[in-house]
């Protein structure tokens, strides 16, 4: 099984409507982050967090909202989807080291019309 | 902020050696120097890191500058499946990985 699980894979729904993407880590990480990558680009922070209490914008937020509902669990909301947040969505877990290797999921790719 | 800067896209001919570069003329002490790649349609993954010395595992080679201002991750011998995009990237641990454009890597047969 996957260290690292996304949920839906893939979703298309249309402006104005409210999406949730879930994120499950298996690997007991505190860490665990939500990127966006857009189609040619490397991927941009949307929201992390180091442990179950502890939300941190990343570069990218607005228009976002995340949940810590627990250290396996972290889910990004859209509340009001729009066109421009098309993208593929990968969520990712570390480990407290120096290394801080990034795991990353499937990814879910979001399409908004 | 990428902070790190590589070329666009390299291309290689399979089962030979590839270099690819990455400047990072800013780096700070404390900063290690990551690489990770990303495979078609697929989320990015590991691939090696170091701090000053030079380092080898099973995937890759990574040669650090003795000032630290750049490095080289080097696959010995590319096959069709090291087609990817190739990210370097200094973090000190403390924050996020900030991923900038990355080397598009081309294996030709």
């Amino acid at each position: 099984d996957a260290d690292v699980t996304q949920t839906p894979r893939n979703r298309i729904t249309k402006t104005g409507k409210r999406i949730m993407l879930e994120c499950s880590q298996t690997k007991g990480h505190d860490r665990m982050y939500w990127y966006r990558q857009d189609p040619g680009l490397g991927l941009r922070l949307i929201y992390y967090s180091f442990d179950v209490k502890d939300i941190n914008k990343g570069e990218i937020s607005d228009g976002y909202s995340v949940s810590r509902q627990a250290q396996a669990k972290f889910s990004l909301s859209l509340e009001s989807a729009i066109p421009n947040q098309t993208a593929l969505y990968f969520c990712a877990t570390s480990d407290l080291t120096p290394n801080n290797e990034q795991f990353f999921g499937p990814g879910t790719r979001l399409t908004v019309l | 902020d990428a902070k790190t800067t590589q070329p666009n896209s390299m291309e290689s001919n399979e089962e030979e050696p590839v270099h690819l570069p990455c400047n990072h003329s800013t780096i700070s002490g404390t900063d290690y120097i990551h690489w990770y790649r990303q495979l078609p349609s697929q989320g990015p993954e590991y691939v090696i890191h170091g701090l000053t010395s030079n380092v080898n595992n099973r995937m890759a080679s990574l040669a650090i500058a003795e000032d630290r201002k750049s490095s080289t991750l080097i696959l010995h011998r590319a096959t069709l499946r090291d087609a990817a995009v190739y990210y370097c990237i200094r973090n000190s641990g403390n924050t996020p990985l900030v991923f900038g454009k990355g080397t598009r890597l081309s294996v030709i047969a």
